[in-house]
């Protein structure tokens, strides 16, 4: 497996602003993926994350809401932007070792909260 | 899309009994079903995952199945421990891709002393 990080691990935000999550992994990783987990419930797919072009996201989801880079096969951001409390939730990075089938393996999480 | 059903939402069993947690999908070229165990506040972790080549696997006290016909895959623990205690989800591959997963709605475990 990999040790995967996230930073910041929490925030309170007020709505109208925009958080910066970062996903740091100790090394490189062919996939990188971006959820959204809200209280109480299951895992749901935003976005794969993908070095050197634009991201590609899953239905209801969109680019301007949710901004991702990755410069590079070892990091990646997710931006929520013009944050509502409705996006009060944690968010997950997951990384695949190889492409195809393979297991996916998740950072600590970011818990946002919005006022 | 790919759809995951997941039963039973919470689950209750007494300390040394087994507990079973199914899940059923749609796409019949699934070829990869992992499982994973969240403890409160903690991230998802792997705890197995099988292939559609294999039937069943098991890792000590963790088994899963796999019923291509039928299109389901069971999480079994044996011997259970109250350690055990966690919400578990299931997952498939999200339709015509081999890398994006999506996830069951989860089945919350309590083993009780």
């Amino acid at each position: 497996s990999a040790v995967i990080s996230q930073k910041p691990s929490r925030d309170i935000c007020q709505r109208g602003t925009s958080l910066t999550i970062q996903c740091q992994v100790d090394s490189q990783v062919t996939m990188m993926f971006w959820y959204r987990q809200q209280p109480g419930q299951s895992l749901t797919l935003i976005a794969t994350a993908n070095q050197g072009s634009e991201a590609t996201y899953e239905s209801g989801f969109v680019i301007d809401k949710f901004p991702i880079s990755r410069p590079n096969l070892t990091f990646s951001t997710l931006t929520v932007s013009n944050m509502s409390p409705e996006d009060s939730s944690i968010y997950l990075c997951s990384v695949a070792l190889a492409g195809g089938p393979n297991e996916q393996f998740f950072g600590p999480g970011t818990r946002l909260t919005v006022l | 899309g790919e759809n995951v059903e997941q039963h039973p939402s919470t689950l209750s069993v007494q300390e040394g009994d087994s507990a079973v947690i199914k899940c059923t999908y749609s796409d019949s070229a699934s070829n990869y079903f992992p499982w994973y165990k969240q403890e409160l506040g903690k991230r998802p972790q792997l705890i197995i995952d099988i292939r559609s080549n294999v039937g069943e696997k098991k890792d000590q006290r963790i088994a899963v199945t796999l019923n291509k016909t039928a299109k389901h895959f069971s999480l079994h623990i044996t011997e259970t421990q109250p350690e055990d205690s966690a919400v578990y989800f299931c997952a498939a591959p999200l339709t015509g891709t081999a890398s994006k997963l999506t996830f069951g709605t989860g089945t919350r475990l309590q083993v009780t002393l």
